[in-house]
């Protein structure tokens, strides 16, 4: 029954290497996103597809890609792992683009670990 | 770019009391949402606010948005142990949420 679920919880590895993180809502919404964690707590947004479309890249190296192969997914690729890249990782949906009819919901985040 | 400040950043109180935290912003929006964040959990909306002095409940928690709508407060009554988390007050900007840094809540029993 889970709303928005990503995969892994947990990811530890070398810098250098190529990670993946998986998202995918059930909500029937049109919207998702990726947002960063930083080791202070800021949220900060790096990416958003409406319907598979990509609406926002948030000045983000382009070491990151998203794919969204249909509006109930939104993965996260990141090449070239870099020690700062460590932090939290949160997918979340809205309804639509505007998001503020019901807010985001989001997912329970992916703690990425560079080492 | 448009920024949320909310203060305080954090705050220690004892199990009973009330509490206050507020976000302030150099610009006007249209929506005030606040969302809570437990340890190792993502956030989760606790009440949205869409008009300006519009005054909000949910359980033990009351918001407020702003009348000049550059602010918004959240009051939360009673505090008990579960209460304890991270808040975030959150906005509109361009195709986007945009989010204050946070006030950590500790509550000591």
């Amino acid at each position: 029954d889970t709303a928005v679920s990503q995969t892994p919880k947990y990811l530890v590895t070398q810098m250098g290497n190529d990670k993946s993180i998986k998202c995918e809502q059930n909500l029937g919404h049109d919207t998702m996103y990726w947002y960063k964690q930083d080791s202070k707590k800021f949220l900060k947004i790096m990416f958003s597809y409406n319907n598979k479309e990509l609406i926002i890249n948030e000045t983000v190296p382009n070491r990151f890609s998203p794919k969204s192969p249909d509006k109930a997914h939104l993965n996260l690729h990141i090449n070239s792992l870099e020690l700062g890249d460590s932090a939290v990782y949160f997918c979340a949906s809205s309804q639509d683009l505007t998001g503020v009819s019901y807010g985001y919901t989001f997912g329970s985040g992916t703690r990425l670990t560079v080492v | 770019g448009q920024q949320l400040n909310q203060s305080p950043q954090s705050m220690f109180i004892q199990e009973g009391e009330d509490v206050s935290m507020n976000c302030t912003s150099s610009s006007i929006f249209n929506t005030w949402l606040w969302y809570k964040q437990d340890p190792g959990e993502g956030p989760v909306l606790l009440i949205a606010l869409y008009k300006a002095g519009e005054l909000t409940s949910n359980g033990r928690l009351t918001a407020q948005f702003g009348i000049t709508r550059k602010d918004s407060f959240l009051n939360i009554s009673a505090s008990i142990p579960s209460d304890v988390g991270i808040y975030f007050c959150a906005s509109r900007g361009a195709q986007k949420l945009v989010f204050g840094q946070g006030t950590r809540l500790t509550i000591n029993p």
